[in-house]
């Protein structure tokens, strides 16, 4: 089974709409970090949120993680076609900092004009 | 400031070749992570590496697959004998040290095609 669940797998908005994509997670997140992906290219990094109860803002974008630090969401406010692309939430779930990060499958953010 | 640099940015290989990945992490950088990402499935951690020690290998594929981070020069990933299932893209990050805080940047990947 999957370690991170992202729901929706993919959405399709029309601009100018607001969403949420949210991250969740049977065990403690120790650092959780969104990035967004164009098609055939790398991640771009967005927001990193270490502590429960923590947000973070970024122009459009707030990233919320929860207080039991198992789930996390991502909010645009106010789509635009620039916001498109692969939303992929990473975690550290080892706590130690050192390993590499369990990512979800992504969501798939289509903004129809 | 130049980003994580990989290349080449496109690989293709014939089944039974060697295919060598490399990355430069940003300036200012130690640490190194590849990962794997095939259709479906998402990304995959396979190895964190430090200058010349390899951290964390507990992703890589037992045959076939190794990495290394030389003190001089880029991170190689190499896979040898290349089989049609190991047409991926490949992501290279880095950070400047280990730890909770510190966010890891990507690359534009590497896409290997086996034929």
């Amino acid at each position: 089974s999957q370690e991170l669940e992202q729901s929706p797998q993919s959405l399709i908005v029309q601009e100018g709409k607001n969403l949420t994509i949210n991250c969740t997670s049977s065990k403690t997140l120790y650092g959780l970090y969104w990035y967004k992906q164009k098609y055939g290219e790398g991640l771009i990094f967005l927001m990193m949120l270490q502590k429960g109860g923590e947000e973070k803002s970024h122009e459009k974008i707030t990233a919320k993680l929860d207080e039991k630090k198992q789930q996390s969401s991502l909010h645009i406010t106010a789509s635009q076609p620039s916001h498109a692309g692969i939303y992929l939430c990473g975690a550290d779930m080892s706590g130690g900092g050192a390993d590499g990060l369990t990512f979800g499958k992504g969501t798939h953010l289509i903004i129809q004009p | 400031n130049a980003g994580v640099m990989q290349n080449p940015r496109h690989l293709v290989r014939r089944r039974g070749q060697e295919a060598r990945l490399r990355c430069s992490p940003m300036k200012g950088h130690s640490h190194v992570y590849w990962y794997r990402q095939l259709p479906e499935e998402g990304l995959k951690f396979m190895v964190y590496l430090q200058k010349e020690n390899i951290i964390d290998e507990s992703g890589m594929p037992k045959e076939r697959f190794s990495a290394e981070f030389p003190k001089e020069g880029p991170s190689i990933l190499r896979i040898q004998q290349v089989v049609r299932g190991d047409s991926a893209a490949y992501f290279c990050a880095s950070s400047p040290f280990s730890g909770p805080k510190q966010p890891q940047h990507f690359g534009d990947g590497t896409r290997l095609s086996i034929l």
